[in-house]
């Protein structure tokens, strides 16, 4: 059984770096598969962020790219997320998730618990 | 961006009632559906993909229709366990987007 679980800091000031990790248990994520991120601000509908392919190929969301970074980590078996410049607006719950291709047809499953990060100095 | 719009916004229901949620996309998106449940404080779970796929252990009470624009999820005899949020989310586009969400409460 596949499970992902997100780490990092829960508070972030403006205009610095918001790091997050998702470690992955139950599937080598070289194997196949993109591993990706969405987030939920407060209010707020769900935000696809982007995602990175297990041969290290990225696709980001275009509102987000010049800022994003999403990379694989084989060693440790999981993936990051590193968002620049922070702003309020970046407030949200992120969630990691591994993104499933299937004959041109995508889906998010599974996904992790979510982990809250507050931009705020 | 394809806008996906869910309706409705919330909705109140009773255990065995059998209930309806509709997404329509803003440009067609053939079959290219997925359906999302979501519960306070919980990882999100897939429902159902590719616009009528059950996702395997998903109760069969479950099931999703349409293609082109106008997609649905229906559940047919509402359990307690149902109650949540629900969303859609395209992928025609690789830039994928989400519905807004539909509540469902007890009623």
């Amino acid at each position: 059984q596949v499970q992902l679980q997100e780490s990092g800091p829960g508070l972030v000031k403006p205009s610095e770096t918001l790091s997050l990790t998702c470690a992955v248990s139950g599937y080598s994520i070289t194997t196949a598969y993109y591993w990706g991120w969405i987030r939920q601000s407060p209010g707020m509908g769900l935000e696809w962020i982007g995602s990175v392919y297990h041969g290290g190929n990225t696709n980001y969301n275009p509102s987000l790219r010049n800022r994003l970074t999403v990379s694989l980590d084989p060693s440790k078996n999981q993936f990051s997320l590193k968002l620049t410049s922070v702003t309020a607006a970046d407030t949200a719950v992120y969630y990691c998730v591994r993104d499933v291709d299937s004959e041109h047809f995508n889906w998010f499953d599974p996904w992790g618990q979510g982990t809250l990060v507050v931009v705020s100095s | 961006d394809i806008q996906m719009t869910q309706s409705p916004s919330s909705l109140s229901a009773s255990v065995g009632d059998r209930v309806t949620i509709t997404c329509r996309a803003s440009q067609t998106i053939t079959r290219y559906l997925n359906w999302y449940q979501h519960k306070p404080g919980k990882a999100p779970k897939l429902l159902i993909y590719a616009a009528s796929t059950l996702q395997s252990g998903v109760p069969s009470r479950f099931s999703g229709s349409g293609s082109g624009t106008d997609f649905t999820l229906t559940i047919s005899s509402l359990q307690p366990e149902d109650f949540a949020t629900y969303y859609c989310q395209q992928n025609y586009l690789s830039l994928y987007t989400f519905g807004q969400g539909t509540r469902l409460e007890i009623k």
